[in-house]
């Protein structure tokens, strides 16, 4: 079974700096997809980034971008110039890129609190 | 729009009286999972279906049933509702690339309290 791990459960910052949120994760596949899905107070689960395990070149979405370390199952998601709308729950998931399989692993989320 | 809505978006209700949360996507995908989120322990999944008629148990499948009649809806059933059910429920659905399923779409949510 793959596990999800989020160190830190509160994360602050403050406008136009940058954060870094961490992720590791468990499994012994080697095919398989991860992804950063932001949850805003309006509960709305929204998908921020996603990576795909077979590329080595890191996953960029405008100021946000990841730190994909395979060999240290290692993923971390760095927000740049950050703004207060992103201030949210960030969950992070794995999943299997296996066919037919699509079930989603979640970490138990970071709250990032952006501040004027 | 592409969209997952899930209705009711609120709903309290009493232990044991049978309740339906309605699930559905105009997007033609496959793959329809729900999910709970409960504070401290993030999403964990209930039960998913990989295509109509084709469903199966998650990680918390206990006290509930779900059913897929059409590809576009997903239903989930709580036949006798209990306070431990109370939570936060999400549906999802993605599309099936290939072999391989895409990421997942959410619906809004439904905040569920069992009194």
């Amino acid at each position: 079974a793959q596990t999800v791990t989020q160190s830190q459960p509160e994360m602050s910052v403050q406008e136009a700096e940058t954060v870094t949120l961490s992720c590791t994760y468990d499994t012994s596949e080697n095919n398989y997809y991860l992804f950063w899905y932001k949850q805003p107070p309006s509960r709305q689960m929204i998908l921020v980034i996603r990576q795909e395990a077979y590329k080595q070149q890191n996953a960029t979405e405008n100021r946000f971008s990841v730190n994909f370390q395979k060999a240290a199952k290692s993923f971390s998601l760095k927000i740049s110039d950050s703004q207060l709308g992103d201030t949210a729950m960030y969950f992070c998931a794995f999943m299997k890129s296996s066919s037919g399989y699509s079930t989603l692993t979640f970490g138990k989320g970071t709250m990032l609190l952006v501040s004027p | 729009e592409a969209q997952v809505t899930q209705n009711p978006r609120y709903l309290i209700t009493v232990t044991g009286k049978k309740l339906t949360v309605t699930c559905s996507q105009n997007m033609n995908h496959e793959y329809m999972s729900w999910y709970r989120q409960d504070p401290g322990l993030g999403l964990r999944q209930i039960y998913y279906s990989m295509n109509v008629e084709v469903t199966d148990k998650g990680d918390v499948p206990e006290g509930y049933k779900v059913s897929r009649k059409e590809k576009r809806n997903f239903p989930l059933i709580l036949e006798s509702p209990s306070p431990n059910q109370t939570s936060l429920y999400f549906c999802a659905s993605s599309l099936k690339v290939g072999r391989v399923y895409n990421e997942q779409f959410f619906g809004p949510g439904t905040r569920l309290t069992v009194l």
